[in-house]
């Protein structure tokens, strides 16, 4: 069976210090993966996508970058955090065909201090 | 416009009672629908997934979908306390590569 792991589950940084967070999926291959914000209260707010090595979409302009270096691997990036970077971060992964739903990993705290 | 509208509540109702949530979309592309469910400092777990039009049922959990209103909705029969969570909707295009835009959540409390 296919699983989503996402690490770490929760991380404080301070201002300006670089970030890297992982996710990787199991038992599946050149599945789309999704990395998503969500503030306190609120909705998930698509920020990147990547529908194969290499091939990443942003959908917002920000503080952060992402890359796709193996099928599986999805990372997300930023070179200097900002207090607004603070949110809760998740990871989702879909099977390459247009009739499926997508499954989350457990999300990432992130509280830039 | 957001693509995707859902009233963001929260929404407390007694226990056993039946719930009902509902989201709105403007991209008349959207072909596949989900309702997540998301406890608190948790990823969201899928709960339903349709892509026609009528009612799915799944145990206490019916999704509705209405496209020529571009309209969904998840019912919650005999509600428990431990359906109190966040509830996203979420939906997609027919394209290996869509988008999955997801609607800001419903807070549910259900009170024994």
């Amino acid at each position: 069976s296919q699983t989503i792991h996402q690490w770490p589950a929760t991380l404080v940084q301070p201002v300006g210090s670089p970030l890297s967070l992982e996710c990787t999926v199991e038992g599946t291959s050149n599945p789309n993966l999704y990395w998503y914000r969500q503030a306190a209260g609120r909705g998930l707010q698509l920020l990147f996508y990547s529908v194969g090595i290499g091939q990443i979409s942003s959908e917002v302009p920000q503080n952060l970058s992402a890359s796709r270096p193996q099928d599986r691997q999805f990372i997300l990036s930023s070179k200097k955090l900002l207090l607004s970077d603070s949110g809760f971060y998740l990871c989702a992964w879909l099977p390459g065909q247009p009739n499926t739903e997508a499954f989350f990993g457990q999300g990432t705290r992130l509280t830039v201090v | 416009q957001k693509e995707v509208e859902q009233d963001p509540g929260p929404l407390s109702v007694p226990e056993g009672a039946i719930v009902s949530l509902n989201c709105t979309y403007s991209n008349s592309a959207f072909q596949y629908f989900m309702w997540y469910r998301q406890y608190s400092r948790k990823g969201p777990e899928l709960l339903m997934y349709t892509y026609s039009s009528g009612n799915k049922e799944d145990g206490r959990f019916t999704a509705q979908v209405d496209k020529s209103s571009k309209y969904i909705s998840l019912f919650i029969r005999d509600s428990q306390p431990s359906d109190s969570a966040t509830y996203l909707c979420a939906m997609r295009r027919y394209s290996s590569a869509s988008k999955i835009i997801f609607g800001s959540g419903t807070r549910l409390s259900i009170r024994p």
